[in-house]
């Protein structure tokens, strides 16, 4: 069993709606959970961390956490053509970062 | 910008080499963590360096290894080079030892191996 799974993709989504990203893990005693976004050819850029059961907004991006269920969830509000990436749920037990394998998207303007 | 450095870019190689690559870390940071990102995959953990200490490791053979200097700063060196290898190679700085430490990628090295 993978660490970290990601719905798979690749998703498309329409100019100004919302994209809805998934992430499980495995280990229970993960700390917190990180999302990095990836252009083609790039390195992962970090977006949001999240540590806390809940929600957490940072602009059109939002993180959510369920450590009962062990699920991350990325969303981007009206997304944009520059959304367009890969983007990596990450998490964290102590020293170690586990990826998972990244869902693309693509914003059809 | 993250302010993390590789060198580097890109790199050619052959079977049975050795490489180094290089990174430099965000001022203020004191950690350094290097992966591995095959195409179409997350990256993978290779090792950290916490203080000049190895302060964890991925699940990599022997030869692959790494350094921490004084400043920080990290190197990376694979002996033996395989045709696997090749792949995105990618340094992350932090401030380790807190509980929301979080790691910033640089731009990472490609390295083809023939």
């Amino acid at each position: 069993q993978k660490e970290v799974e990601q719905n798979s993709g690749p998703l498309s989504v329409p100019e100004g709606a919302i994209a809805s990203l998934n992430c499980t893990y495995s280990d229970r005693g993960s700390q917190s959970f990180f999302w990095y976004r990836q252009y083609s050819g790039k390195s992962p850029e970090l977006i949001m961390f999240i540590y806390s059961n809940g929600d957490k907004e940072d602009g059109r991006f939002t993180a959510q956490l369920n450590k009962a269920s062990q699920y991350v969830s990325l969303l981007i509000r009206d997304s944009q053509p520059s959304d367009s990436a890969t983007y990596l749920c990450a998490s964290r037990w102590g020293y170690k970062l586990s990826f998972g394998a990244g869902t693309t998207v693509t914003v059809r303007a | 910008e993250t302010g993390v450095t590789q060198s580097p870019t890109h790199l050619i190689k052959t079977r049975g080499q050795q490489v180094t690559l290089r990174c430099s870390s965000q001022s203020g940071h004191n950690t350094v963590s290097w992966y591995q990102q095959a195409l179409g995959q997350g990256p993978q953990f290779i090792f950290q360096y916490y203080r000049e200490e190895e302060n964890g490791r991925g699940n990599f053979p022997p030869r692959f290894s790494g350094l921490q200097f004084p400043n920080y700063s990290s190197e990376l060196n694979v002996n033996a080079l395989e045709l696997d290898d090749s792949a995105l190679y990618l340094c992350a700085s932090s401030f380790g030892g807190s509980a929301q430490e979080t790691q910033y990628f640089g731009p990472g090295t490609r390295l083809l191996v023939l």
